[in-house]
Protein backbone atom coordinates (compact mmCIF):
# COMPACT_ATOMS: atom_id res chain seq x y z
CA UNK A 1 0.00 0.00 0.00
CA UNK A 2 0.97 3.84 -0.50
CA UNK A 3 2.73 5.09 2.73
CA UNK A 4 1.45 8.55 3.36
CA UNK A 5 3.65 10.50 5.94
CA UNK A 6 2.39 13.65 7.66
CA UNK A 7 4.55 16.44 9.20
CA UNK A 8 4.33 17.80 11.76
CA UNK A 9 1.95 15.44 14.05
CA UNK A 10 1.14 18.47 16.28
CA UNK A 11 1.25 22.02 15.01
CA UNK A 12 0.18 24.78 17.69
CA UNK A 13 -0.99 27.71 15.80
CA UNK A 14 -1.55 31.73 16.69
CA UNK A 15 -4.93 33.16 15.88
CA UNK A 16 -4.44 35.08 12.37
CA UNK A 17 -1.07 33.57 11.86
CA UNK A 18 -0.25 31.03 8.76
CA UNK A 19 -0.25 27.16 9.08
CA UNK A 20 1.21 24.65 6.65
CA UNK A 21 0.86 21.04 6.99
CA UNK A 22 2.95 18.59 4.78
CA UNK A 23 2.42 15.44 3.44
CA UNK A 24 4.43 12.94 1.87
CA UNK A 25 3.45 9.81 -0.71
CA UNK A 26 5.83 6.91 -0.89
CA UNK A 27 4.94 6.86 -4.76
CA UNK A 28 3.92 8.85 -7.76
CA UNK A 29 -0.23 9.73 -7.28
CA UNK A 30 -0.29 10.78 -10.60
CA UNK A 31 -2.86 8.47 -12.20
CA UNK A 32 -3.33 7.39 -15.71
CA UNK A 33 -5.51 9.73 -16.55
CA UNK A 34 -3.37 12.42 -15.77
CA UNK A 35 -5.32 13.99 -12.72
CA UNK A 36 -3.39 13.38 -9.00
CA UNK A 37 -5.04 12.18 -6.43
CA UNK A 38 -4.34 13.87 -3.48
CA UNK A 39 -7.09 15.07 -0.99
CA UNK A 40 -7.15 17.09 2.41
CA UNK A 41 -9.68 16.27 5.44
CA UNK A 42 -10.46 18.14 8.48
CA UNK A 43 -11.84 16.17 11.28
CA UNK A 44 -13.02 19.15 14.05
CA UNK A 45 -13.33 17.82 17.59
CA UNK A 46 -15.91 15.47 17.93
CA UNK A 47 -17.09 15.58 14.39
CA UNK A 48 -16.52 13.20 11.72
CA UNK A 49 -14.38 14.47 8.91
CA UNK A 50 -15.19 16.27 6.05
CA UNK A 51 -13.15 16.98 2.53
CA UNK A 52 -11.88 20.38 1.64
CA UNK A 53 -9.22 19.66 -0.90
CA UNK A 54 -9.44 17.59 -3.82
CA UNK A 55 -6.59 16.44 -6.66
CA UNK A 56 -4.34 18.90 -5.16
CA UNK A 57 -5.64 22.15 -4.74
CA UNK A 58 -9.36 22.52 -5.91
CA UNK A 59 -11.44 23.27 -2.47
CA UNK A 60 -14.38 21.78 -1.95
CA UNK A 61 -18.11 23.76 -1.78
CA UNK A 62 -18.42 25.52 1.30
CA UNK A 63 -14.26 25.77 2.26
CA UNK A 64 -13.19 29.44 3.03
CA UNK A 65 -10.39 30.23 0.41
CA UNK A 66 -7.73 30.98 3.32
CA UNK A 67 -7.22 27.25 3.06
CA UNK A 68 -5.10 25.95 0.00
CA UNK A 69 -2.99 22.80 -1.74
CA UNK A 70 -0.40 22.72 -3.57
CA UNK A 71 2.29 20.11 -4.90
CA UNK A 72 5.95 19.73 -5.26
CA UNK A 73 6.50 16.14 -6.50
CA UNK A 74 5.22 13.62 -4.16
CA UNK A 75 5.57 16.15 -1.24
CA UNK A 76 1.94 18.12 -0.97
CA UNK A 77 1.05 20.97 1.47
CA UNK A 78 -1.85 22.32 2.63
CA UNK A 79 -1.95 26.13 3.71
CA UNK A 80 -4.09 28.10 5.76
CA UNK A 81 -3.16 31.65 5.50
CA UNK A 82 -5.20 32.80 8.89
CA UNK A 83 -5.61 30.50 11.55
CA UNK A 84 -8.90 31.27 12.63
CA UNK A 85 -10.58 29.55 15.81
CA UNK A 86 -12.77 27.28 14.15
CA UNK A 87 -9.80 25.50 12.29
CA UNK A 88 -9.03 23.38 15.54
CA UNK A 89 -8.66 19.92 14.70
CA UNK A 90 -7.01 16.85 13.44
CA UNK A 91 -6.09 17.12 9.27
CA UNK A 92 -5.47 14.53 7.30
CA UNK A 93 -3.83 13.66 3.63
CA UNK A 94 -5.84 10.87 1.49
CA UNK A 95 -4.26 9.13 -1.90
CA UNK A 96 -6.67 8.33 -4.41
CA UNK A 97 -4.63 7.40 -7.14
CA UNK A 98 -3.45 3.78 -6.04
CA UNK A 99 -5.41 0.57 -4.56
CA UNK A 100 -6.45 0.87 -1.57
CA UNK A 101 -6.98 4.82 -0.93
CA UNK A 102 -4.47 5.40 2.10
CA UNK A 103 -4.34 8.25 4.54
CA UNK A 104 -2.06 10.34 6.23
CA UNK A 105 -1.06 9.64 9.97
CA UNK A 106 -2.99 13.04 10.69
CA UNK A 107 -1.70 16.30 11.99
CA UNK A 108 -3.57 17.89 15.19
CA UNK A 109 -3.85 21.54 15.06
CA UNK A 110 -4.32 24.00 18.02
CA UNK A 111 -4.51 27.03 19.08
CA UNK A 112 -1.09 28.13 21.19
CA UNK B 1 -29.45 19.07 2.71
CA UNK B 2 -27.48 16.10 1.80
CA UNK B 3 -27.13 13.72 5.21
CA UNK B 4 -25.71 10.34 6.13
CA UNK B 5 -27.52 9.20 8.84
CA UNK B 6 -25.73 6.29 10.67
CA UNK B 7 -27.08 3.55 13.24
CA UNK B 8 -26.33 3.23 16.63
CA UNK B 9 -23.09 2.06 18.83
CA UNK B 10 -22.88 -1.77 19.08
CA UNK B 11 -20.63 -3.93 21.80
CA UNK B 12 -19.66 -7.18 20.44
CA UNK B 13 -17.97 -10.36 21.66
CA UNK B 14 -14.79 -11.57 19.68
CA UNK B 15 -15.85 -13.81 17.20
CA UNK B 16 -19.28 -12.37 16.28
CA UNK B 17 -20.32 -10.12 13.60
CA UNK B 18 -21.95 -6.90 13.02
CA UNK B 19 -23.95 -4.69 10.55
CA UNK B 20 -24.03 -1.02 10.54
CA UNK B 21 -26.21 1.18 8.18
CA UNK B 22 -26.22 4.64 6.92
CA UNK B 23 -29.25 5.95 5.35
CA UNK B 24 -28.56 8.68 2.97
CA UNK B 25 -30.75 11.79 2.23
CA UNK B 26 -30.49 14.79 -0.24
CA UNK B 27 -29.22 13.57 -2.85
CA UNK B 28 -29.53 10.80 -5.40
CA UNK B 29 -28.64 7.48 -3.62
CA UNK B 30 -27.94 5.65 -6.91
CA UNK B 31 -25.52 8.12 -8.17
CA UNK B 32 -22.91 8.17 -6.10
CA UNK B 33 -20.54 5.83 -4.52
CA UNK B 34 -20.82 4.87 -0.76
CA UNK B 35 -17.53 3.98 1.06
CA UNK B 36 -16.76 2.86 4.77
CA UNK B 37 -13.78 3.99 6.69
CA UNK B 38 -12.52 3.17 10.12
CA UNK B 39 -10.72 4.66 13.05
CA UNK B 40 -9.45 3.32 15.40
CA UNK B 41 -8.20 4.27 18.83
CA UNK B 42 -5.22 6.87 18.37
CA UNK B 43 -4.98 5.25 14.54
CA UNK B 44 -5.03 7.38 11.32
CA UNK B 45 -8.22 6.68 8.69
CA UNK B 46 -8.53 3.09 7.01
CA UNK B 47 -10.50 2.97 4.12
CA UNK B 48 -12.42 -0.49 4.25
CA UNK B 49 -14.20 -0.65 1.22
CA UNK B 50 -16.77 0.23 -1.38
CA UNK B 51 -19.67 0.06 -3.45
CA UNK B 52 -21.27 1.66 -6.74
CA UNK B 53 -24.90 2.21 -5.44
CA UNK B 54 -25.79 2.02 -8.50
CA UNK B 55 -25.15 -1.15 -9.69
CA UNK B 56 -24.70 -2.79 -6.53
CA UNK B 57 -20.38 -3.98 -7.55
CA UNK B 58 -18.31 -4.01 -4.80
CA UNK B 59 -14.39 -3.22 -3.72
CA UNK B 60 -12.81 -4.49 -0.78
CA UNK B 61 -9.22 -3.78 1.06
CA UNK B 62 -7.14 -7.03 0.52
CA UNK B 63 -6.75 -6.28 4.63
CA UNK B 64 -10.81 -7.03 4.88
CA UNK B 65 -11.45 -9.68 2.16
CA UNK B 66 -13.48 -12.68 3.27
CA UNK B 67 -14.23 -10.54 6.20
CA UNK B 68 -16.33 -7.75 5.25
CA UNK B 69 -19.49 -7.29 3.02
CA UNK B 70 -20.73 -4.46 1.67
CA UNK B 71 -24.31 -3.95 0.41
CA UNK B 72 -27.39 -1.23 -0.45
CA UNK B 73 -31.33 -1.22 -0.60
CA UNK B 74 -31.43 1.49 -3.28
CA UNK B 75 -35.52 1.70 -2.39
CA UNK B 76 -34.56 2.44 1.35
CA UNK B 77 -31.23 5.07 -0.02
CA UNK B 78 -29.30 3.15 2.68
CA UNK B 79 -26.35 1.23 2.51
CA UNK B 80 -24.81 -1.60 4.72
CA UNK B 81 -21.63 -2.66 6.46
CA UNK B 82 -21.36 -6.23 7.67
CA UNK B 83 -17.93 -7.14 9.45
CA UNK B 84 -17.45 -10.64 10.33
CA UNK B 85 -15.01 -12.64 12.86
CA UNK B 86 -15.11 -9.37 14.70
CA UNK B 87 -11.39 -9.55 17.40
CA UNK B 88 -10.74 -6.68 19.71
CA UNK B 89 -8.55 -5.05 17.14
CA UNK B 90 -11.79 -4.04 15.24
CA UNK B 91 -12.53 -2.08 17.85
CA UNK B 92 -13.34 1.50 16.00
CA UNK B 93 -15.91 4.38 15.01
CA UNK B 94 -16.90 3.19 10.92
CA UNK B 95 -17.63 5.83 9.02
CA UNK B 96 -19.73 5.83 6.08
CA UNK B 97 -18.72 8.97 3.53
CA UNK B 98 -20.02 9.03 0.16
CA UNK B 99 -18.55 10.59 -3.24
CA UNK B 100 -16.20 9.85 -5.63
CA UNK B 101 -12.95 10.33 -3.07
CA UNK B 102 -15.55 10.71 -0.06
CA UNK B 103 -16.22 14.33 -1.00
CA UNK B 104 -20.22 14.86 -0.58
CA UNK B 105 -20.82 13.55 2.63
CA UNK B 106 -19.89 11.33 5.95
CA UNK B 107 -22.20 9.77 8.31
CA UNK B 108 -21.78 10.54 12.17
CA UNK B 109 -19.51 7.69 12.66
CA UNK B 110 -20.75 4.60 14.81
CA UNK B 111 -18.93 3.20 17.61
CA UNK B 112 -18.19 -1.01 17.10
CA UNK B 113 -17.10 -2.14 20.50
CA UNK B 114 -15.34 -5.55 20.43
CA UNK B 115 -15.00 -6.82 23.97
CA UNK B 116 -15.21 -10.32 25.82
Amino acid sequence: DVVMTQSPLSLPVTLGQPASISCRSSQSLVYSDGNTYLSWFQQRPGQSPRRLIYEVSNRDSGVPDRFSGSRSGTDFTLKISRVAAEDVGVYYCMQGAHWPPTFGQGTKVEIK
Amino acid sequence: QVQLVQSGAEVKKPGASVKVSCKASGYTFTNYPMHWVRQAPGQRLEWMGWINAGNGNTKYSQKFQGRVTITRDTSASTAYIDLSSLRSEDTAVYYCASGAFLGIAWGQGTLVTVSS
